[in-house]
């Protein structure tokens, strides 16, 4: 069964660094999508970058990028020049197979920005 | 372009009523599906809908029901509430069900309270 495991419960960065929050997943599937989400108080799930298996190039979106290295199954996100309003819960999540929406989401790291 | 919309976003019930839930997906976009977080579990899937067929669905009792419209809106409906259907329930959309590059964005989620 797939299986997403973030190891940080919480993280601390300063403001204007960077960070990188771990993300490995666990499946048998050879065709399969990694996201990563970002969830402030207000609850809303807000997508921040997808990276899928058959992908030869990292993904990044303006300051997100994702560092994916398949052979260790890990798909880390990097915040370049964190800002206070990053502060908030992000989720890693897996699609698994070539058909349904279906996402398996990790526990989750709760990143903090300090000025 | 609007996003997902989720009514409505607040509400209590009291243990025993249902509850129905409404999600708009972004414009063009075929294919719902429900997920409900809690701080127990985490974040669940619930059911997908594509083209208002369920695709695929979670392992939640058959109080949690869907429906998809021709119009690609859904709701979801939770009968004979308990307290611990307290959650957070969000909608995600897509323009396809599963694929390479498909990206799954969500709303801002309904809270629901049941006491």
């Amino acid at each position: 069964a797939q299986k997403i495991t973030q190891t940080q419960p919480g993280m601390f960065v300063q403001e204007k660094e960077a960070v990188t929050l771990d993300c490995t997943y666990d499946t048998s599937d050879q065709s399969y999508g990694l996201f990563w989400y970002k969830q402030p108080s207000s609850g809303e799930m807000i997508f921040l970058i997808y990276q899928g298996s058959y992908d030869e190039q990292n993904a990044t979106e303006g300051r997100y990028s994702l560092n994916f290295q398949k052979a260790r199954k890990s798909a880390n996100l990097v915040i370049s020049a964190s800002q206070l309003g990053d502060s908030a819960m992000y989720f890693c999540a897996m699609r698994e197979g070539e058909y349904g929406n279906k996402l398996v989401f990790g526990a989750g790291t709760i990143l903090r920005v300090k000025s | 372009k609007a996003g997902v919309t989720q009514t409505p976003r607040y509400l209590i019930k009291t243990r025993g009523q249902q509850v129905t839930l409404s999600c708009s997906p972004i414009s063009g976009h075929r294919s719902v599906s429900w997920y409900q977080q809690t701080p127990g579990q985490g974040l669940q899937f619930l059911f997908e809908y594509f083209s208002e067929t369920q695709r695929n669905k979670g392992n939640f009792p058959g109080r949690f029901s869907g429906r998809q419209f021709s119009n690609s809106r859904s709701e979801m409906n939770v009968s004979t509430l308990e307290l611990g259907d307290s959650a957070l329930y969000l909608c995600a959309s897509s323009w396809a069900t599963g694929g390479p590059g498909n990206t799954i964005y969500f709303g801002e989620g309904s809270w629901l309270t049941v006491v």
